[in-house]
């Protein structure tokens, strides 16, 4: 069964410092996710994407977070520098398209210290 | 502004019993309603979805409830095992114009 994977699964790293997450959706999956979910809240999106194009990034901090997706397949996601608010899950999610369901990767956990 | 309010935050039910929970939205342009599962250290997982011109539907031990004029949606899981316990979150969309927007969740746990 195809999955939406994601790397690495944990990340602990240090105020002030870069940390990247990386996610790889299900093959053919034109639309790709990201959200945060905070402990004991439900997910909320930083962005989304169609192939290449940002489609919706009004809830992304843009002075600290920075995310890609430049052949429309893989995508990162960029803290530049993390702060401690910013210890979270963070989800990747993709669908076929804009209209259809979404299946989501089992998430990197990130402490920051 | 929350826009989909889920309760409670948190149930016990013994093994067999019937696990409630309950959601209610404000954006009438929602569409779709899907419910999700999530285990500790992984993502959701979609369990059960809905549209509103439907009043029910039923998948297996689940089932959700939809009261289109009361704005509100529950899901229902029939016969529940230890093997259910995990936080559920309800979510709404308005299909491809709006983010799916989520519940804060409710953490079920089953005991034996």
């Amino acid at each position: 069964e195809a999955e939406v994977a994601q790397s690495p699964r944990y990340k602990i790293t240090e105020k002030s410092q870069a940390v990247a997450f990386w996610c790889d959706p299900i093959s053919g999956h034109a639309t790709l996710y990201w959200y945060r979910q905070i402990l004991g809240q439900g997910p909320e999106l930083l962005v989304q994407f169609q192939d290449e194009s940002v489609v919706d990034d009004s809830q992304l901090p843009k002075d600290r977070f920075s995310a890609e997706r430049l052949k429309g397949v893989d995508s990162t996601l960029k803290i530049q520098p993390a702060e401690l608010g910013d210890s979270a899950m963070y989800l990747c999610a993709s669908s076929l398209g804009l209209r259809n369901e979404q299946f989501f990767g089992p998430g990197t956990r990130l402490t920051v210290l | 502004q929350q826009q989909v309010k889920q309760s409670p935050q948190s149930l016990i039910v013994q093994k067999g019993g019937i696990s409630i929970i309950n959601c209610a939205y404000e954006n009438t342009a929602f569409d779709y309603f899907p419910w999700y599962q999530q285990f500790p250290g992984k993502g959701p997982a979609l369990l059960i979805a809905i549209r509103p011109d439907v009043s029910e539907k039923k998948e297996g031990r689940f089932t959700i409830s939809f009261n289109k004029s009361a704005k509100q949606f529950s899901l229902h899981i029939m016969d529940s095992q230890p093997g259910d316990s995990a936080t559920y979150f309800c979510a709404a969309w308005n299909s491809g114009n709006t983010p799916l927007v989520f519940g804060k969740g409710t953490r079920l746990s089953v005991i034996a």
